[in-house]
């Protein structure tokens, strides 16, 4: 059965500083995609990076970036250089592209991160 | 700048009552899916539906909830003879067809705000 789960319930970094947030997944289809979202307290979800299973580079959308380790199954997400306003619940989800349409997304239970100042 | 709205944002319904919530997708989005998140935990898949269509209700509760959404008109999540274990946020999303971009990330659902149910 597909899963995604992320071990890390929550984390503190210094602002400024680099943090990781940990993801890994399971499934068998070989075509999927990854994806993180952003929850801050209002609780609205922001997108943040997305993976294809077949891209061959890690993808990166300013601060973000993704570390994509295919043969172990892992999509940990990178935060550079870390703001205040990054304090939020972090989840990872994916997809599996062997249902049609169907981009149903499964979920992993998030990562809570605090930003000291 | 109109994307996925739901509304209302927060409901308070008593034990018994039924509660209906309502998602408008982003103009020229015609698959909806319904998640919800019970406090402290990840969202869960519920349903997926197109104009007119149930897809997918594989994360539905068998009993009490439905869903559709209509050829014209917001798609609608009904529960009926709400529990106190109802509670949680409910998040409509939204993507166009597979295959094509929509500007953001290929394959990217845009997610509304949410609808907190809260159950007396």
């Amino acid at each position: 059965a597909q899963k995604i789960t992320q071990t890390q319930p929550g984390m503190f970094v210094q602002e400024k500083e680099a943090v990781t947030l940990d993801c890994t997944y399971d499934t068998s289809d070989p075509s999927y995609g990854l994806f993180w979202y952003k929850q801050p307290s209002s609780g609205e979800m922001i997108f943040l990076i997305y993976q294809g299973s077949y891209d061959q580079q890690n993808a990166t959308e300013g601060r973000y970036s993704l570390n994509f380790q295919k043969a172990r199954k892992s999509a940990n997400l990178v935060i550079s250089a870390s703001q205040l306003g990054d304090s939020a619940m972090y989840f990872c989800a994916m997809t599996l592209y062997n249902a049609g349409n169907n981009r149903k997304l499964i979920w992993g239970l998030g990562t809570s991160l605090a930003v000291n100042p | 700048n109109a994307g996925v709205m739901q509304n209302p944002r927060h409901l308070v319904r008593r034990r018994g009552q039924e509660a209906r919530l309502r998602c408008s997708p982003v103009k020229g989005h015609s698959h909806v899916y319904w998640y919800r998140q019970l406090p402290e935990e990840g969202l869960k898949f519920m349903v997926y539906l197109q104009k007119e269509n149930i897809i997918d209700e594989s994360g539905m509760p068998k009993e009490r909830f439905s869903a559709e959404f209509p050829k014209e008109g917001p798609s609608i999540l009904r529960i009926q003879q709400v529990v106190r274990g109802d509670s949680a946020a409910y998040f409509c999303a939204s993507s166009p067809p597979a295959g094509t971009h929509s500007g953001g990330s290929y394959n990217e659902q845009f997610f509304g705000p949410g609808t907190r149910l809260t159950v007396l």
